[in-house]
């Protein structure tokens, strides 16, 4: 089993529609979750950080948490065609020691 | 802003070659890693570092060694590369357990 799961996608949808993208994660113990962006060719960046459990919204971006659950999202609202991209959810995980943990990404496709 | 640069951006290098990639990074920060992508298999850790001198073995390893001999610094060594070692290999580095910082990554190809 992955430690940090993600559907690779492809996703599709419509320009200014809501895409939603989401993540498992496996180790209970972890505390602190990311979402990075990255464009074809290009290296991640950060979009979000998320640390506790419930919503967290940066602009059209909004992080949800459930460790319940184990269970992370990223929701972009109004979607535009320069979102398309590869999203990476990342898990700061502790077990046998302090490892941050990538899933494999999910492709986001907005059509114009 | 956090400023993480890596040596080259493309490398062209011949089996069995001795090739090492440096990464830099202005940020004062601890933690230093070592990754390489490849279509479909995500990110995976080679190696990492949290402090001078120190390194752990990350999930691959094999065929890699790495040196931290100043904090901003950060070097991968391919012993003798190989051609299952061509991939896109990303520095990144971190203050604690925060957000990485990833370099633009250096495209090797062994040929």
């Amino acid at each position: 089993q992955k430690e940090v799961e993600q559907n690779s996608g492809p996703l599709s949808v419509p320009e200014g529609a809501i895409a939603s993208l989401n993540c498992t994660y496996s180790d209970r113990g972890s505390q602190s979750f990311f979402w990075y962006r990255q464009y074809s060719g290009k290296s991640p960046e950060l979009i979000m950080s998320i640390y506790s459990n419930g919503d967290k919204e940066d602009g059209r971006f909004t992080a949800q948490l459930n460790k319940a659950s184990q269970y992370v999202s990223l929701l972009i609202r109004d979607s535009q065609p320069s979102d398309s991209a590869t999203y990476l959810c990342a898990v700061n995980g502790y077990t046998g020691g302090f490892k941050t943990i990538f899933g494999a990404g999910t492709r986001l496709f907005v059509k114009a | 802003d956090v400023k993480v640069t890596q040596s080259s951006r493309y490398l062209v290098k011949r089996t069995g070659e001795k090739v090492f990639l440096e990464c830099v990074q202005d940020m004062d920060h601890e933690n230093m890693f070592w990754y390489r992508q490849d279509p479909g298999l995500g990110l995976r850790l080679i190696y990492f570092s949290y402090d001078v001198k120190m390194k752990e073995k990350g999930d691959i390893p094999e065929g890699y060694s790495v040196s931290r001999e100043k904090k901003e610094r950060f070097s991968l060594i391919l012993e003798s590369a190989s051609t299952n070692q061509t991939s896109m290999y990303l520095c990144a580095s971190s203050f604690s357990e925060d957000e990485q910082f990833f370099g633009p990554g250096t495209r090797l190809t062994v040929l």
